[in-house]
C-alpha cells in the first residue's frame, strides 16, 4: 500500500515568489494534516481537513497561506508571497478519521522549502 | 506552541547500549506516541501509550507513562547504528485527534 505522498521533494525559491505543495494521502484516509518543521524542532500543525472541510486552521498565517482540499483526497498548501522565514520543511500526515481509537498518524517525507 | 519536552537534546551512545530519553507535558492528555524521524525523512510512527496504561513494549521499544508526573519515557534496548535518528513524543488531547509534538532528542548510535 502506498504512503503519503507528497511533491515537490525540494522548493527553491526566491522571497515574495509563490509556492505551492501537494499531498495525496493514503486510500481511505478521511484526516489530512499540513504541518510545519522548522530546523530542530517537533512539527507544528498548520491545519487539520475532516475530508473537504478545514477542522482546525487555527495556526495557519492566513494572509500569506491557503490551503484545499477538493474532494475530500488530495490537498494543495499555498504561499503567496514567500517569505525568508518561512523556509523549513512542511510535513502532510493522513488518518483515518474522528472517532477512531489510536488516530494513527501517516505522514509523509516531507518538502524542503529554501527562500532566498 | 509545543507542549511536550524532551530530554535529553541530544544523546551519542555505542551500539548495543540502551538509550533512554524521556518527555514531559503540561495538560491531561488521552494518549501520547512516540515518533523516529531519520535525516531528510518523514516521522515514523513507533508506539502509543494510552492514558490509563502505564507500560508498553514492541520489540526493543519499551515506554512507560506516568500520569502523576505528566511524563513519559522510551527504552531502546540493544542499540543499533540504524537507530540514529530523531525521536519525537506527541500528545494527543483526544475529541480532535490534533498531535502536539516535543522538539525531539537527536539519538546517535556509534558502531
Amino acid at each position: 500500500e502506498a504512503g503519503v505522498v507528497q511533491s515537490p521533494r525540494y522548493k527553491i525559491i526566491e522571497k515574495k515568489q509563490p509556492v505551492a505543495f501537494w499531498c495525496n494521502p493514503i486510500s481511505g484516509h478521511n484526516t489530512l494534516y499540513w504541518y510545519l518543521q522548522n530546523l530542530g524542532q517537533g512539527p507544528e500543525l498548520l491545519i487539520r481537513y475532516e475530508n473537504e472541510e478545514a477542522v482546525d486552521d487555527s495556526q495557519l498565517p492566513k494572509d500569506r497561506f491557503s490551503a484545499e482540499r477538493l474532494k475530500g483526497v488530495d490537498s494543495t498548501l499555498k504561499i503567496q508571497p514567500a517569505e525568508l522565514g518561512d523556509s523549513a520543511v512542511y510535513l502532510c500526515a493522513s488518518s483515518l478519521g474522528e472517532g477512531v481509537e489510536d488516530n494513527e498518524q501517516f505522514f509523509g517525507p516531507g518538502t524542503r522549502l529554501t527562500v532566498l | 506552541s509545543q507542549q511536550g519536552e524532551e530530554d535529553p537534546q541530544a544523546l551519542s551512545i555505542q551500539e548495543g547500549e540502551n538509550a533512554t530519553m524521556n518527555c514531559s507535558y503540561k495538560t491531561s492528555i488521552n494518549n501520547l506516541q512516540w515518533y523516529r524521524q531519520n535525516s531528510g525523512r518523514g516521522l515514523v510512527h513507533l508506539i502509543l501509550i494510552r492514558s490509563n496504561e502505564r507500560e508498553k513494549h514492541s520489540g526493543r521499544l519499551r515506554v512507560t507513562l506516568d500520569t502523576s508526573k505528566k511524563s513519559s519515557s522510551l527504552l531502546i534496548t540493544a542499540s543499533r547504528a540504524a537507530d540514529t535518528a530523531s525521536y519525537f513524543c506527541a500528545t494527543d488531547f483526544g475529541g480532535y485527534s490534533t498531535l502536539t509534538f516535543g522538539k525531539g532528542t537527536m539519538l546517535l548510535v556509534s558502531p
